[in-house]
């Protein structure tokens, strides 16, 4: 089974601080995503990243950083968190098909 | 523009109520459409994926077919445990990115 696991399933963070969500898949996949989901907006993509080093902005980059060190892993990074990115963020990897998700991380900035 | 819409947004079923999902797309050059399942608090869970018009799949209660311009997602005889949020996506050909819906939020009473 693919497994895509993210660092922490809750975070509470102070406006203004630089926040680090990790994520890590174990499928050898080339592509990796960030999301972050509100209700009545679905899921919207912050970055991706086909393979290391390399990344793309997608709809939402904005205040978003990511690094892609390693193949495995993929962290997004808030610069300096403000109060409108709470909100869940999930990551995600795939190979050429289907996405699949790990579990969440519901981050609150107060 | 690239969009995915689900209708309903919303629904409600009695136990063994069959009804249908819809997720109408537009893109150019459909690489492949997905179906997931979303509990609350987690991140989506990969249902199917169907990459040309006509196909079919299914699992369980569930079936999942293709046109040209939307897929359905059939629940036949549905449990109060197949209540969650269904979300499509889309992948358009020469992309890595993914489209996704705002979902159909289901609940099943016993």
């Amino acid at each position: 089974d693919v497994k895509v696991t993210q660092s922490s399933r809750y975070l509470v963070k102070r406006t203004g601080e630089k926040v680090f969500l990790e994520c890590v898949q174990d499928m050898d996949h080339e592509n990796m995503f960030w999301y972050r989901q509100d209700p009545g907006l679905g899921l919207r993509l912050i970055y991706f990243s086909y393979d290391v080093k390399m990344k793309e902005k997608g709809d939402i980059p904005e205040g978003y950083s990511v690094s892609r060190e390693k193949k495995e892993r993929f962290s997004l990074i808030l610069e300096s968190a403000s109060t409108n990115q709470t909100s869940m963020y999930l990551c995600a990897s795939s190979f050429k098909g289907e996405a699949f998700f790990g579990q969440g991380t519901r981050l609150t900035v107060v | 523009e690239d969009q995915v819409t689900q209708s309903p947004e919303a629904l409600r079923l009695q136990e063994g109520e069959s009804s249908s999902l819809n997720c109408s797309y537009t893109v150019s050059g459909l690489r492949g459409l997905f179906w997931y399942r979303q509990d609350p608090g987690k991140g989506p869970e990969f249902l199917f994926t169907l990459y040309s018009a006509g196909e079919e799949k299914e699992k369980e209660r569930l079936k999942a077919t293709l046109t040209k311009k939307e897929s359905f997602l059939h629940i036949t005889a549905p449990k109060p445990e197949d209540s969650a949020t269904y979300l499509c996506a889309v992948q358009e050909g020469g992309t890595y990115k993914y489209i996704f819906g705002t979902g159909t939020r289901l609940k099943v009473l016993a």
